[in-house]
């Protein structure tokens, strides 16, 4: 069962576009909810993150909008460079009873080619 | 310096064989993680050692064992590889228990022959 949903799975986008991907979660015991940015041979990195008291979080280009009645949140890149060609990855953290070294849940990733 | 370093980057062997990743990170964190990223890219978290001990243990075959020898190493060893074992595996560590923020290696590229 994949408790975060994340779409689409690649994505065109042109040099100076809006760049947007969406992903949706069921558990509401997830209480934070974080972006990473993967390139290729490399370890994905934390990019921006949001916890479900706000509604957006901006940072420089990258925007998290996040709709708790839906249970869903996605990611914005404004100005979208040909450097922000990657795999980014929605996460959700909690979810395991006790507390302790949750981990996160990913989502199953976005390839995004942003076309000069 | 690397925060958090694995090796070896890629790891080509047979099937029915042995094998270790080592994961060491010096950011002093307390928290050390596995993920296994298969060819679709889908990552999927398999151990995490708080402290040297186990906290989450996917349900991940019992031939694979972490081992935690102090807080900045968890290696983790694969017994009788299989083809299926063939993915990308990462470590990662964050400072506590209770911190999501997640730094990761650059991943070990396992082919299982």
């Amino acid at each position: 069962q994949q408790r975060v949903k994340q779409s689409p799975q690649s994505l065109i986008v042109q040099k100076g576009g809006i760049s947007i991907i969406n992903c949706a979660y069921e558990n509401t015991a997830f209480d934070y909810f974080p972006w990473y940015q993967q390139f290729p041979g490399k370890g994905p990195a934390l990019l921006i993150a949001i916890r479900p008291d706000v509604s957006e979080k901006k940072e420089g280009r990258f925007t998290i909008s996040f709709n708790k009645s839906a249970k869903q949140f996605s990611l914005h890149i404004m100005d979208s460079q040909p450097g922000d060609s990657a795999t980014y990855f929605c996460a959700a953290n909690g979810g395991y009873s006790g507390g302790g070294a949750d981990g996160l849940t990913f989502g199953k990733g976005t390839h995004l080619i942003i076309q000069p | 310096d690397t925060a958090v370093s694995q090796t070896p980057k890629y790891l080509v062997t047979q099937m029915g064989n042995d094998k270790s990743i080592k994961c060491e990170q010096n950011l002093g964190h307390d928290t050390m993680y596995w993920y296994k990223q298969d060819s679709k890219k889908f990552l999927k978290i398999m151990f995490s050692y708080n402290n040297k001990e186990l906290i989450i243990n996917e349900t991940v075959p019992n031939r694979f064992s972490p081992k935690s020898p102090d807080k900045a190493h968890l290696n983790l060893h694969i017994n009788s590889l299989e083809l299926g074992d063939s993915a990308v595996y990462f470590c990662a560590s964050s400072q506590g228990a209770g911190d999501e923020k997640l730094f990761f290696g650059s991943g070990t590229q396992l082919s299982v022959l």
